[in-house]
């Protein structure tokens, strides 16, 4: 069994830029949710994507924006990049929306 | 709104003493809540959810809605314990079921 995956580790942009961020779920979940982890808090729950549509979304403008592929890959993609953007953000999969959310290792975004 | 609430920021015991993580919720629906834990450059993960009522590496932890709390608790801790460990809610939304994480407390285990 292939656990969550992401890509890319980290990156660094500047500010105004666009970013796009990967994960892969884990074999047989087709549910994806985002968060955003920043320095010394939890994770903030951005928005979930079930079959392909997005599901619901926690409170980020939308500037945040995302996408889920027939393999139920996801992409979260950010515009107009703010400093206070820079954080870790991680991917979770379920087999279903209300199961148990399995992370991934987390890309770290810096905005400069 | 949901909130969970975990006081500690950072938690020191000795190896062989007991541990209690304090988290306390506020939500209008029925709870569903979790602990997961975050070892030392590994990702976050699961540690328990409540209910499945297991205990594991010999966590446990007992939902108590009267004072919306759900404490993880371990009777002898031991120096591999210490990591990040946050409590987290699920809550529906909008449609999604998204988690909501407490800040965490930083367990640290001292020999």
């Amino acid at each position: 069994e292939t656990g969550v995956t992401q890509s890319p580790t980290h990156l660094i942009k500047t500010r105004g830029q666009q970013v796009t961020l990967r994960c892969s779920s884990q074999s047989g979940h087709n549910t994806v949710s985002w968060y955003q982890q920043a320095l010394g808090q939890g994770p903030q729950f951005i928005f979930q994507y079930y079959r392909e549509e997005e599901n619901g979304r926690g409170n980020f403008p939308p500037r945040f924006s995302g996408l889920q592929f027939p393999n139920y890959s996801s992409e979260l993609n950010v515009n107009a990049l703010e400093l206070d953007d820079s954080a870790l953000y991680l991917c979770a999969s379920s087999s279903l929306t209300r199961d148990t959310q399995y992370f991934g290792p987390g890309t770290r975004l810096t905005v400069l | 709104a949901q909130r969970v609430t975990q006081p500690e920021k950072l938690l020191s015991v000795f190896k062989g003493a007991p541990v209690e993580l304090k988290c306390n919720y506020s939500y209008s629906g029925s709870p569903e809540l979790f602990w997961y834990v975050q070892y030392s450059r590994q990702r976050l993960q699961l540690l328990l959810r409540h209910i499945s009522r297991e205990s594991i590496k010999g966590f446990t932890a007992d939902l108590n809605k009267g004072e919306t709390s759900f404490h993880l608790k371990k009777p002898f801790a031991q120096e591999e314990d210490s990591a990040m460990y946050y409590c987290a809610l699920l809550y529906s939304g909008g449609g999604a079921d998204g988690l909501t994480f407490g800040k965490g407390t930083h367990l640290i285990i001292q020999p």
